[in-house]
């Protein structure tokens, strides 16, 4: 597709169960990031991919979280043992690496609406 | 205090008022973006700059680095205009370090008309 894809939409899952969100980057950028909007809140960074470079992981909220971006393109963000305050929007944007080294213009997705029971 | 600051958090405005969301941040930056959230939809991104100013539509941003500081304004503004708006900075990338956006807790905007 042209944008950035994600999926599930919505998941609602019982507290202490694995959930795995997806996310199909825009194709050929390089960079992908998580983000998550909990209700009333702002948006907080998560974790950032960039080509094959380590990933910056300083935003994930515990140990629980964990991504994976298989190829250089598809990501995986997966939740163990959901907890209710993980309850969110999870969001996932891509965009690509300027000239300078540095990203451009990010493209979102729609997000996926996490509810934990 | 966090890193990246909006006023106000809430606008009303009539339908054609001028509109201006300001933005300011503590932090060192490559670029700025804003970005506009309509309830219960995805984000779109308005504007990535990275000094003076650009223009899209009724849509204008400005940027001044001394300052550390941005301003969003929408011309003769309309209903539709109702969403959220969000600044958010790009952390200064140091050679393959991170390259993070940290976000302001956006504005709601609602266009009476």
């Amino acid at each position: 597709g042209a944008g950035v894809s994600q999926s599930p939409s919505n998941k609602v899952t019982e507290k202490g169960k694995d959930v795995e969100l997806r996310c199909d980057p825009i194709s050929g950028h390089t960079a992908l990031y998580w983000y998550r909007q909990s209700l009333g809140q702002g948006l907080e960074f998560l974790i950032y991919f960039q080509g094959n470079s380590a990933p910056d992981k300083s935003g994930l909220p515990s140990d629980r979280f964990s991504a994976e971006r298989t190829g250089g393109s598809v990501s995986t963000l997966t939740i163990q043992r959901t907890q209710q305050e993980d309850s969110a929007v999870y969001l996932c944007a891509s965009s690509l690496r300027d000239k300078y080294g540095g990203d451009t213009e990010a493209f979102f997705g729609q997000g996926t609406r996490l509810t934990v029971v | 205090k966090n890193e990246v600051e909006q006023s106000p958090q809430n606008l009303t405005a009539q339908e054609g008022e001028f509109i201006t969301i300001n933005c300011s941040y503590s932090v060192g930056i490559s670029a700025l973006h804003w970005l506009q959230q309509h309830p219960g939809g995805g984000i779109v991104s308005l504007f990535m700059l990275s000094s003076g100013k650009k223009k899209h539509g009724r849509l204008i941003a400005t940027i001044n680095i001394q300052e550390k500081h941005s301003s969003l304004h929408i011309t003769a503004s309309h209903p539709r205009d109702s969403a959220v708006y969000i600044c958010a900075v790009r952390s200064k990338w140091d050679g393959g370090a991170t390259n993070k956006l940290i976000f302001g807790t956006g504005t709601l905007l609602a266009v009476q008309p």
